[in-house]
Formats: C-alpha cells, sequence, structure tokens
C-alpha cells in the first residue's frame, strides 16, 4: 500500500515571496504520477495544481508553480514564486499508480498555506 | 467544456437514513471515482466506475454503493446512516484512469 506523508500542517508566507512544501510517498511501484491539488478555503473543491509522472526526470512547472521530484528519495516538494493572497489554500500532495485498472488518489493529510499581504 | 457537477451541495441526515448523492462528469471523461473527505484530513478513495461497473473500491463497508449510467454521470448512495458518516463527499471524473478533476462536493451532515 501506498502512503502520503505531508510533514508541514501550516506555513505562512508573504505575499511576492517563495514558499515550498514538502511531501513524501512510500511505494514499490517504479511507475506512478504524483499530484498537488488545492482547495481553497470554504470551498471543497479541490483544484489540481501540477502533475509529475515519475518516469519523467524533468521537474514539472506550471507558471508559478513547479515541483522538485527526488526519486530515489521519495519527495515531491511544491515551490510557489510570487506567492499571492489567491493561493491561500490547503494544499495536497497525492500518489496515483501507472497501471491498468483501478487508478485511485493517495492523499496527505494537507499543509494549510496562508499567504499575508 | 463543462466541469464535474455534484448535487446537491448540502445535505442534513439523521441516523439510520439513506442518501444518494450524485454527479455529472466532465464532457469527454469516461470514469468516475468518489472520495470521503473528513474534518481536517484529506480525501479517502471510496470506489471507482468504469464503464457502468465498480472498478476498484477502497475500505469502506458495502452499505456505501454507487452506479454508473450510460452518460458516466454517477451515484454514490449511503445506507444506514452513522454519525462518523458525516463528511465532504468530493466526486472526480477522467479519461480511462487518467488525472482526476474533481467537482465542489457535497457536504454531508448526519445528525
Amino acid at each position: 500500500a501506498q502512503t502520503v506523508t505531508q510533514s508541514q500542517p501550516e506555513m505562512s508566507v508573504q505575499e511576492a515571496e517563495t514558499v515550498t512544501l514538502s511531501c513524501t510517498y512510500d511505494t514499490s511501484e517504479s511507475n506512478y504520477y504524483l499530484f498537488w491539488y488545492k482547495q481553497p478555503p470554504s470551498s471543497g473543491q479541490m483544484i489540481l495544481v501540477i502533475r509529475q509522472e515519475a518516469y519523467k526526470q524533468q521537474n514539472a512547472t506550471e507558471n508559478r508553480f513547479s515541483v522538485n521530484f527526488q526519486k530515489a528519495a521519495k519527495s515531491f516538494s511544491l515551490k510557489i514564486s510570487d506567492s499571492q493572497l489567491g493561493d491561500t489554500a490547503m494544499y495536497f500532495c497525492a500518489f496515483m499508480k501507472h497501471r491498468t485498472g483501478r487508478r485511485a488518489l493517495t492523499f496527505g493529510s494537507g499543509t494549510r498555506l496562508q499567504v499575508q499581504p | 467544456e463543462t466541469g464535474v457537477t455534484q448535487s446537491p451541495t448540502h445535505l442534513i441526515k439523521t441516523r439510520g437514513q439513506q442518501v444518494t448523492l450524485r454527479c455529472s462528469s466532465q464532457s469527454g471523461h469516461n470514469t468516475v471515482s468518489w472520495y470521503q473527505q473528513a474534518l481536517g484530513q484529506g480525501p479517502q478513495f471510496i470506489f471507482q466506475y468504469y464503464r457502468e461497473e465498480e472498478n476498484g473500491r477502497g475500505n469502506f463497508p458495502p452499505r456505501f454503493s454507487g452506479l454508473q449510467f450510460p452518460n458516466y454521470s454517477s451515484e454514490l448512495n449511503v445506507n444506514a446512516l452513522e454519525l462518523d458518516d458525516s463528511a465532504l463527499y468530493l466526486c472526480a471524473s477522467s479519461f480511462l484512469q487518467g488525472t482526476q478533476y474533481f467537482g465542489p462536493g457535497t457536504r454531508l451532515l448526519v445528525l
């Protein structure tokens, strides 16, 4: 079974600054996907931030969001550059196997990010 | 392109009752997954539907059941509600078993 650990329950950053959220995972799979989702305050919707395929060595980037994927260390951190007030949210790291059949997401417990003006 | 929608947004039930939650998948998607998110926790996988059949199930009892319809929409049914079933229920759709995109969720309160 897979496990995902987010060791930072809460973080705070000043507007326009950079922040890094940590995520580690445990799996015996060799091929898989990793995701970061955000859940804004007072909203249930999980919004996809960024996705990484384990077989790709290049770190994924989406505008101000980038990841540092260390496969051997089973680490998948999210860097948010030029933080904006709208980035305030719960951030969840998630794992999904890359194989046919059931592809369920396994989530971490989340990190609450507060962007301060 | 229409995103994932869920209904109702909020629901209050009493212990022992039954509830049905609904989900319409995003245009072009054929797979629906359901998750339960208790307060302060990450979502937990309930089950997934593909081609109108259950395609995997998490650690949830049989009183949690579902359906997928020919238009790929889905229902989650919970019988004999318990207080611990109070949670946010999230539906996600995907094409085959690719990246999952979530709806806004249904908040269920069991009294």
